[in-house]
């Protein structure tokens, strides 16, 4: 069955580390999201690519970074910048135009300890 | 710069009820317009619409999009428990015909409690 799949599903980091979090996507879509979910508000967007090797910053891109290698993958790297890294973090994947609706993974829970 | 605003943030009902979920928008070169819920983890697609004045409906669900006005409104009649969640509005850019897909942009989404 094709669909996201986003791992681990808890990780705990302790400051100052850098964590990745894995996305993978066997949907064959072209763009692929990355959205930050703190508790009791909504999708805050930190980084989409459209193609393989291209990406562009979302609204919250600081202390974060991603790689586009593969079409399935979008990796991203939760890095010591990151001030408050503790949330919800969910990718999504999109085919190109005319179907525009996005598929979730079942997201990766982040805890700074 | 383009965003998306939902209201209200959150909402506690009776089962039973009706509520009205409202979304307004502000996007340059609309595409569509998306809902979603989400219970615990991912959130799941509800409607996807494109043009103005075509109510989308699956069950008690409907939704229905303004793009004179830039808003959308999901309905849920005779709310149960089960529809207890967050509800996102989010909005995705025209094709510009360079593979361009542009961003997904969500609103805040609205918590809506359902009890018994």
């Amino acid at each position: 069955d094709g669909g996201i799949t986003q791992s681990p599903k808890y990780l705990f980091r302790k400051e100052g580390q850098n964590v990745t979090l894995s996305c993978e996507q066997n949907l064959n879509h072209d763009a692929m999201y990355w959205y930050r979910q703190d508790p009791g508000q909504g999708l805050r967007l930190i980084y989409y690519s459209q193609i393989v090797n291209d990406f562009q910053k979302g609204d919250i891109a600081e202390g974060y970074s991603v790689s586009r290698e593969k079409k399935e993958s979008f990796p991203l790297t939760v890095t010591s910048a990151q001030k408050n890294p503790t949330a919800f973090y969910l990718c999504a994947s999109t085919r190109g135009q005319p179907n525009t609706e996005a598929f979730f993974g079942q997201g990766t829970r982040l805890t700074v300890v | 710069e383009d965003k998306v605003v939902q209201s209200p943030l959150s909402l506690v009902v009776h089962e039973g009820d009706t509520v009205t979920l409202n979304c307004s928008y502000e996007v340059t070169n609309f595409r569509s317009l998306l809902w979603y819920k989400q219970e615990k983890k991912a959130p799941t697609f509800l409607f996807m619409l494109t043009s103005s004045g075509i109510e989308k409906k699956s069950g008690r669900l409907s939704s229905i999009l303004d793009k004179k006005e830039l808003f959308s409104i999901l309905n849920i009649t005779a709310t149960q428990t089960g529809d207890s969640a967050v509800y996102l509005c989010a909005v995705t850019p025209r094709y510009d015909g360079s593979g361009n897909t542009g961003k997904l942009i969500f609103g805040q989404g609205t918590t809506l409690q359902v009890k018994p």
